[in-house]
């Protein structure tokens, strides 16, 4: 079955770094998109973007477009996405999805949280 | 920048029908997905496509479009319906998500 396991909870301070992973099982893991989205505490969803699991392409969305990596590693069918210069207002928790195809996301990952805090 | 928007709330009785909106620019002739999020879970497919379910939904949960509206019907609503739930969309490369429903039942 299809399976997203995302990494554990994280702590930074505001400035600092951090880097999820999102480690694929189940399918071909360069035949979908993976998708980063997250959710502020009682929060709706945000879309932050993507990266095209075969070619390491990416689309961010504009609010993250100087802070966000996105990449890959087939070797491991592993996603990871860093986000730089952390803020207060960035804690979160983080999802992986994948990308259905058709418009949707189909599978999600367990979610990480990160938390900014002094 | 592309809004959906949604109710924030709404309650229904057990086994009734409950209708979730959701509105945007041209929503009627977009794909619009719907997710169902329970407390500290991750989101859930229910719908894709407007109106297709995942195999294991349920077929209580049905969607349709029309105009600048989307809406999420879930006919015979059960307790374990009660959770948030997001429609989405896509607008010029962008992914748009509604601001979610709390679903009471």
């Amino acid at each position: 079955q299809v399976q997203l396991v995302q990494s554990g909870a994280e702590v930074r301070k505001p400035g600092a770094s951090v880097k999820v992973s999102c480690k694929t099982s189940g399918y071909i893991f360069t035949g979908h998109y993976i998708h980063w989205l997250r959710q502020a505490p009682g929060q709706g969803l945000e879309w932050m973007g993507w990266v095209n699991s075969n070619t390491g392409g990416t689309n961010y969305a504009q609010r993250f477009q100087d802070r966000v990596t996105m990449t890959r590693d087939t070797s491991t069918s592993t996603a990871y996405m860093e986000l730089n210069r952390l803020r207060y207002d960035d804690s979160a928790v983080y999802y992986c999805a994948r990308y259905g195809g058709n418009s949707e996301f189909d599978h999600w990952g367990q979610g990480t949280l990160v938390t900014v805090s002094s | 920048s592309y809004e959906l928007t949604q109710p924030p709330s709404m309650s229904v009785s057990p086994g009734q029908t409950a209708s979730i909106t959701c509105s945007g620019d041209k929503v009627g002739t977009k794909d619009v997905s719907w997710y169902q999020q329970k407390p500290g879970q991750s989101p859930v497919l229910v719908i894709y496509q407007r109106s297709t379910r995942p195999s294991g939904i349920p077929g209580r949960f049905s969607g349709s479009t029309s105009g600048n509206t989307a809406t999420l019907t879930i006919s015979g609503t059960q307790a374990m319906d009660e959770a948030d739930y997001y429609c989405q969309a896509w607008y010029s490369s962008t992914v748009v998500f509604g601001g979610g429903t709390k679903l009471t039942v």
